[in-house]
């Protein structure tokens, strides 16, 4: 149990044109989603905290303008990468929890590898 | 604001070595702690996962522990195999994730 899924697991775009991604938990509900980003060779690094129904609260550094985050649900969020550009090429990876049952773990999707050429 | 650290950031050991895989963090309010593995370019596996009232978690040759007053937790792998190799990344969970930078395992036949 406890799955996310991510869609699209890759996408390659223009530069300046704009990327959504999803988030699902597939068979549970959770109050909290993260959005993470990994550049190559290192490790992952909070984005933003996205709870339902709330604006997200984003990261220092983290362009809210630029990476519009919806929580329309307990089991969907959405990143989209406004006006892309190659440096914002990387891996998106989102994450779940805690679940309303009340455990505190976390459950990732498999990623997001975002190319902008 | 929590600080992860892992060290080292890279190990090679040949086939059959036990190894340990060390993190150590700045602020001991947390949830809990997991360890995860990556391959290069995919996404992240949840290898054990320990509650912060637990000292440590086991699962097949992987052992982890957790000691909260000192900051630190460790990975311990026995018998390492080739398969084994991979990034590995400890996290820990305090209303959101901080990672630490990983440790890249090369286990060589």
């Amino acid at each position: 149990g406890a799955v996310v899924s991510q869609h699209p697991s890759w996408v390659i775009c223009k530069s300046g044109t704009s990327v959504k991604i999803e988030c699902r938990s597939l068979d549970f509900q959770a109050t909290t989603m993260f959005w993470y980003r990994q550049f190559p060779k290192q490790s992952l690094m909070l984005m933003a905290t996205s709870n339902e129904g709330s604006k997200a609260t984003y990261e220092q550094g983290v362009e809210k303008d630029k990476f519009l985050i919806n929580h329309a649900s307990l089991t969907l969020s959405t990143l989209t990468v406004t006006s892309a550009h190659p440096e914002d090429s990387s891996f998106y990876i989102c994450s779940a929890g805690p679940l309303l049952t009340g455990s505190y773990e976390q459950y990732f999707g498999p990623g997001t590898r975002l190319t902008v050429t | 604001k929590q600080e992860v650290t892992q060290i080292p950031a890279a190990l090679s050991v040949p086939e059959g070595e036990n190894l340990v895989l060390n993190c150590s963090f700045t602020d001991s309010a947390i949830y809990n702690l997991q360890w995860f593995r990556q391959d290069p370019g995919k996404g992240l596996t949840s290898l054990l996962l320990i509650q912060s009232s637990q000292r440590e978690q086991t699962s097949g040759r992987l052992n982890a522990s957790l000691d909260k007053s000192s900051g630190r937790s460790t990975l311990y792998i026995a018998a390492s195999q080739p398969g084994d190799s991979a990034t590995y990344l400890c996290a820990l969970y305090n209303n959101d994730m901080r990672f630490g930078a990983g440790t890249r395992l090369t286990v060589k036949p």
